[in-house]
């Protein structure tokens, strides 16, 4: 069935480093995909989206890139700061149904 | 502020007991989504509403139902609650039904426990 699935549950970076978190899905029919970031006790936030006839898309200190030949998307984060320590979801969507299906996360964690 | 309001944010009762998640969407927005997120299940899409009707359906339990109001608020009903209900419970509100653009925004929860 349809998944989404995340290469590295956590990733430990130091405070300026950049930042590279992976996801892999499996529905060839997704056409649409956001990443999401949880910060601790709060709801997930809208990050950045990009669409499947796009291959990058850059946002402010954010890059998405998406490789539809391999289904793998990924988000790099520029200068990582400690605010960005969160937990990081890939979600997708695609076909006739529109649901959002989200990955299993990814725990950042920025050192100073 | 993702414009999205939930209440309560903390819900604590017993099992077999029968509690209501209220969800206000943003301002304009047409549909509403619930999600569940648990420890071990990550984040689970349950329903969506648009515009008043059932849109889709995702692993919603019998003992789970939803509806979305003439103002557009949302409330998820959970019956005879299970200490396994224990989770946070998010509401998403988006613009659209859904495709390619339709951002959906989150609330900050509600998270119910059973015990």
């Amino acid at each position: 069935g349809e998944s989404v699935g995340l290469h590295l549950p956590t990733l430990s970076v130091q405070e300026g480093d950049n930042s590279i978190i992976n996801c892999a899905y499996s529905n060839s029919a997704s056409d649409y995909f956001i990443w999401y970031k949880q910060e601790s006790g709060k709801g997930p936030q809208f990050i950045i989206d990009i669409r499947s006839n796009m291959d990058k898309r850059q946002g402010q200190r954010v890059t998405v890139l998406l490789n539809k030949t391999v289904k793998h998307l990924s988000l790099q984060i520029a200068a990582t700061q400690p605010g960005d320590s969160a937990v990081y979801f890939c979600a997708e969507t695609g076909g006739s149904n529109y649901k959002l299906t989200f990955g299993k996360g990814t725990l950042l964690t920025v050192n100073p | 502020d993702s414009g999205v309001t939930q209440t309560p944010k903390h819900l604590i009762t017993a099992t077999g007991q029968r509690v209501t998640l209220r969800c206000s969407p943003r301002s304009g927005d047409l549909s509403v989504y619930w999600y569940q997120q648990s420890l071990d299940q990550g984040l689970q899409f349950l329903i969506q509403y648009y515009n008043g009707e059932e849109r889709a359906k995702g692993n919603i339990l019998e003992r789970f139902s939803a509806q979305q109001f003439p103002d557009l608020h949302s409330e998820l009903n959970l019956s005879s609650l299970e200490l396994g209900d224990s989770a946070l419970y998010f509401c998403a509100s988006s613009a659209l039904a859904g495709g390619p653009g339709n951002i959906q925004y989150f609330g900050a929860g509600t998270r119910l426990s059973v015990l």
